[in-house]
């Protein structure tokens, strides 16, 4: 069981909006830890989608936001495409187990 | 364009220790402004930080594989290594290599992974 909780899969139509939770405890996330999203496309490695909860990086469409609130973070995905079904990861630091991750939510697009 | 690229074998027995080595391209791992770490993923499950090196050879590992894990840096090479030491079938996984920026606590350049099978 992973120290973040995400659901373990969500869906939607094409250009529908989805979101995506990650859960946390005051350890990780409810300390003050920011959380950053990855997204891993099938076959490949994490790849960078959210930094500090809301920062998109270079080339990172703005269909995707992020969020974060109290112990809990989430990932809005608008507008979606057939080519953001994957497997979306949330990350935080932890003070006492430091990086950890959730276990991964996968997204099917209808 | 940073690179990263993990390499060892494929297939490590039980009880031995698996290594890996990870090389850096597009940039360096005596850069002090980053930090080299290990990740695994087993199949169809989530990712678990293992640990990571800095330049100057200070590392920091993941509590619940402490007792099992080493990671060096050669910058010679411009790599970095894992060991696992006596590993079992749990520790069957891709496993990548990653880069994480000093002051930042996110990971912004990985390896493509590889995959150790642990088994007899």
């Amino acid at each position: 069981q992973s120290v973040l909780t995400q659901p373990p899969s969500v869906s939607g139509a094409p250009g529908q909006r989805v979101t995506i939770s990650c859960t946390g405890s005051s350890s990780n996330i409810g300390a003050g830890y920011d959380v950053h999203w990855y997204q891993q496309l099938p076959g490949t490695a994490p790849k960078l989608l959210m930094y500090a909860n809301s920062n998109r990086p270079s080339g990172v469409p703005d269909r995707f936001s992020g969020s974060k609130s109290g112990t809990s973070a989430s990932l809005a995905i608008t507008g979606l495409q057939a080519e953001d079904e994957a497997d979306y990861y949330c990350q935080s630091y932890d003070s006492s187990l430091s990086w950890v991750f959730g276990g991964g939510t996968k997204l099917t697009v209808l | 364009q940073v690179q990263l690229q993990e390499s060892g074998p494929g297939l490590v027995k039980p009880s031995q220790t698996l290594s890996l080595t990870c090389t850096v391209s597009g940039g360096s791992v005596s850069s002090g402004s980053y930090y080299w770490s290990w990740i695994r993923q087993p199949a169809g499950k989530g990712l678990e930080w293992i640990g990571r090196i800095y330049s100057s050879g200070s590392t920091n590992y993941n509590p619940s594989l402490k007792s099992r894990v080493t990671i060096s840096v050669d910058t010679s090479k411009n790599q970095f290594s894992l060991k696992l030491s006596s590993v079992t079938a749990a520790d069957t996984a891709v496993y990548y290599c990653a880069r994480r920026l000093g002051g930042t606590y996110f990971f912004d350049y990985w390896g493509q992974g590889t995959l150790v099978t642990v088994s007899s």
